[in-house]
């Protein structure tokens, strides 16, 4: 049972404009969400992340959204560059599997994201 | 370089062998996480520990174990490989539970490709 999805495995877009990638997520207990980016050949790196208390958190050019009521996330990256071309993992925290020794994440399939010059 | 160092990088081997992964934390980080990427699918939790004892599992095979040492590197043993074991293998650290502000973020390594012939 995948508890957090990526819907679209790829999307492409043109330099300069929006890009927008998806997560839906079915545990409603998860309490905080975030974005890795991967690169080829390396590991996944921290991007954004939100708590389930905000619908909107913002830095530079990436701004997550959160619907809850809809259980679903999203990235918005303005203006895309090519340098953003990229996997991106959406992930998830459940409090009720966390201890104090740090949070269990909980993955989605990734979106291979492409910004074409 | 992200702190987290994964060895080797690549690693062939044939069906029925068994092999180690090993894994050093960023320099504070009491937890280590270790992770399976399979072709097209997304990151899949394989087991925790903080401060060298098992804190989680997820699902992990029974061919499958792990460790973590006094000096915090931590192994993944893998054995009796089967052709379906080819992945990448990430571990990823974190300092603890860092509360909603702090982000809850992992450091990935950059992961060791394991080839199963």
């Amino acid at each position: 049972d995948q508890q957090v999805k990526q819907n679209s495995p790829s999307l492409s877009v043109q330099e300069g404009r929006i890009s927008i990638l998806n997560c839906d997520y079915t545990n409603s207990m998860f309490d905080y969400f975030l974005w890795y980016k991967k690169y080829p050949a390396e590991g996944p790196t921290f991007l954004i992340s939100i708590s389930s208390i905000k619908d909107k958190n913002e830095d530079g050019r990436f701004t997550v959204f959160l619907n809850k009521s809809a259980k679903h996330l999203s990235l918005h990256i303005v203006p895309s560059q090519p340098g953003d071309s990229a996997v991106y993992f959406c992930a998830a925290s459940d409090p009720f599997v966390n201890n104090n020794a740090g949070n269990m994440l909980t993955f989605g399939g990734g979106t291979r994201l492409m910004v074409k010059p | 370089d992200s702190g987290v160092t994964q060895t080797p990088k690549h690693l062939i081997t044939a069906t029925g062998q068994r092999v180690t992964l090993r894994c050093s934390p960023r320099s504070g980080d009491l937890s280590v996480y270790w992770y399976q990427q399979s072709l097209d699918q997304g990151l899949q939790f394989l087991i925790q520990y903080y401060n060298g004892e098992e804190r989680a599992k997820g699902n992990i095979l029974e061919r499958f174990s792990a460790q973590q040492f006094p000096d915090l590197h931590s192994e993944l043993n893998l054995s009796s490989l089967e052709l379906g074991d080819s992945a990448l293998y990430f571990c990823a650290s974190s300092v603890g539970r860092t509360g909603i502000e702090g982000g809850y973020g992992y450091t990935f390594g950059s992961g060791t490709r394991l080839t199963v012939v």
